[in-house]
């Protein structure tokens, strides 16, 4: 089952603009991740936030944290064509098997040139 | 290798057939996970791999499903007698420690007909 919720389910920029995306989970997490995946292919790991953390910059990332509110969110700043793609929140759960992820169904960044 | 290798890129199967997808993980790589993507859904655990041990194995849809590593580094996923609600991409991911991000292969499509 599907733990992680995005919103929205689909965002349509232009290039330059920044694209944000939430995602809210149900139960007590280790980590928050964040995946990309282009059409048709596998998933590519994006940034990794430990509960114990509020908020983490990777390159044009910046991924928060509120484990009161159970959410988190996804900006990606001066958006490129080349960000397009489907992007998946996916929780580490307490409780749960070490390393075992439950995904969210995504949000498809369509960004326009 | 320099990432994971899934093969084949994509299966056709007639209904009640046998399928085997296969997967090389980057060398080293303790964890090793399954997962199935249905189309315009995230992904959905099946089993877990730490090494040659297959610790979680709940996400299996059916006792049609098996998987193993015998030697702890190459996992083989195996359908018996597939049915069309099998048609999905099938990931496989691995990763050195359990609490990293996953490398995620580019998939083995299956489609049942």
């Amino acid at each position: 089952s599907q733990q992680g919720e995005e919103d929205p389910q689909a965002l349509s920029i232009q290039e330059g603009e920044n694209a944000t995306m939430n995602c809210s989970y149900k139960t007590s997490i280790n980590n928050l991740q964040w995946y990309r995946q282009n059409s048709g292919r596998g998933l590519v790991h994006l940034i990794l936030i430990r509960s114990n953390e509020r908020e983490k910059h990777s390159g044009r990332l910046r991924v928060t944290l509120d484990t009161s509110k159970k959410s988190s969110s996804l900006l990606i700043t001066a958006s490129r064509a080349a960000d397009t793609a489907s992007y998946f929140c996916a929780t580490a759960d307490r409780g749960s098997t070490l390393g075992r992820l439950y995904f969210g169904r995504g949000t498809q960044l369509t960004v326009w040139p | 290798g320099a990432g994971v290798s899934q093969s084949p890129r994509y299966k056709v199967a007639k209904r009640g057939q046998d399928v085997a997808l296969r997967c090389d993980p980057i060398s080293g790589h303790v964890s090793l996970f399954w997962y199935q993507q249905a189309l315009g859904q995230g992904p959905e655990f099946l089993t877990y791999f730490q090494n040659e041990a297959q610790l979680d194995k709940s996400g299996l849809p059916s006792d049609r499903f098996f998987a193993e590593r015998p030697e702890g580094s190459v996992s083989t996923l195996k359908i018996q007698r597939t049915q069309q609600e099998d048609s999905a991409v099938y990931l496989c991911a691995s990763s050195l420690e359990e609490d990293y991000g996953y490398t995620f292969g580019s998939g083995t499509r299956l489609t049942v007909v």
